[in-house]
């Protein structure tokens, strides 16, 4: 079955960086495309970024641009989403998602499966 | 970015009602090469991740019951919950992923009489 699988919780001090992981199991890795959303205290989820899993062409948001990056370790199935210079407005649980279809070249896919949530909480 | 207008904010329906959800969207979410409207309604439960219920408006993902439906084309579109069960509590929302960054609406917080 298909199945994203997320690293765990994450305490953080502000400025500092972190880093989740997401292993994608149960379908053919590079056809789908992985997004990144994260969902702070009782808000809405908040779209911050993809990944082609075929060529690693990435899209970020703009209000997290510059202090993100998402990466792709093709033969470990796994995609990671590095977030930098941490302050308290980035505490959320973050989630990766898969794209519901064949995304090669195109981020425009709607989200079929997603991992379990990373809490990220940044305090000092 | 194409800002994303649900209603109402919350909803309480007696079980075995009706609940329907209203999405707007900022710009028109229907692309014409492909006629598709690029939006999907997802629900989500306390402590879940969010569930994908419809994709390109109205097509239902595989095991969604079918009291739930979706509909609409352009910039508005209603998700309707018809004979509401117990089971359908949860926050649903509504994402464009026509252009990135992939926007969510608010959220409507269903709950039952």
């Amino acid at each position: 079955q298909i199945q994203l699988v997320q690293s765990g919780a994450e305490v953080k001090k502000p400025g500092a960086s972190v880093k989740v992981s997401c292993k994608a199991s149960g379908y053919t890795f590079i056809s789908h495309g992985i997004t990144w959303v994260r969902q702070a205290p009782g808000q809405g989820p908040e779209w911050l970024g993809w990944i082609s899993a075929h060529n690693g062409n990435t899209r970020y948001a703009h209000r997290v641009q510059g202090r993100v990056t998402v990466t792709i370790d093709a033969p470990t199935s796994t995609v990671y989403m590095e977030l930098r210079s941490l302050t308290s407005d980035d505490t959320a649980v973050y989630y990766c998602a898969r794209a519901g279809f064949v995304d090669y070249y195109d981020s425009s896919a709607y989200l079929d499966y997603w991992g379990q949530g990373t809490l990220v909480t940044v305090s000092s | 970015d194409i800002v994303m207008t649900q209603s109402p904010d919350s909803l309480t329906v007696s079980l075995g009602e009706t609940a329907t959800i209203n999405c707007k969207s900022s710009q028109s979410l229907l692309w014409s090469p492909n006629n598709n409207n690029y939006l999907a309604w997802y629900q989500q439960k306390p402590g879940q991740p969010p569930k994908l219920l419809f994709y390109w408006a109205s097509i239902r993902e595989s095991g969604v019951p079918d009291r739930f439906s979706g509909s609409g084309s352009g910039t508005d579109f209603t998700l309707t919950i018809s004979s509401l069960q117990a089971e359908d509590v949860a926050v649903y929302y509504c994402q464009q992923h026509l252009n990135t960054p992939h926007t969510f609406g608010q959220g409507t917080k269903v709950e039952i009489k």
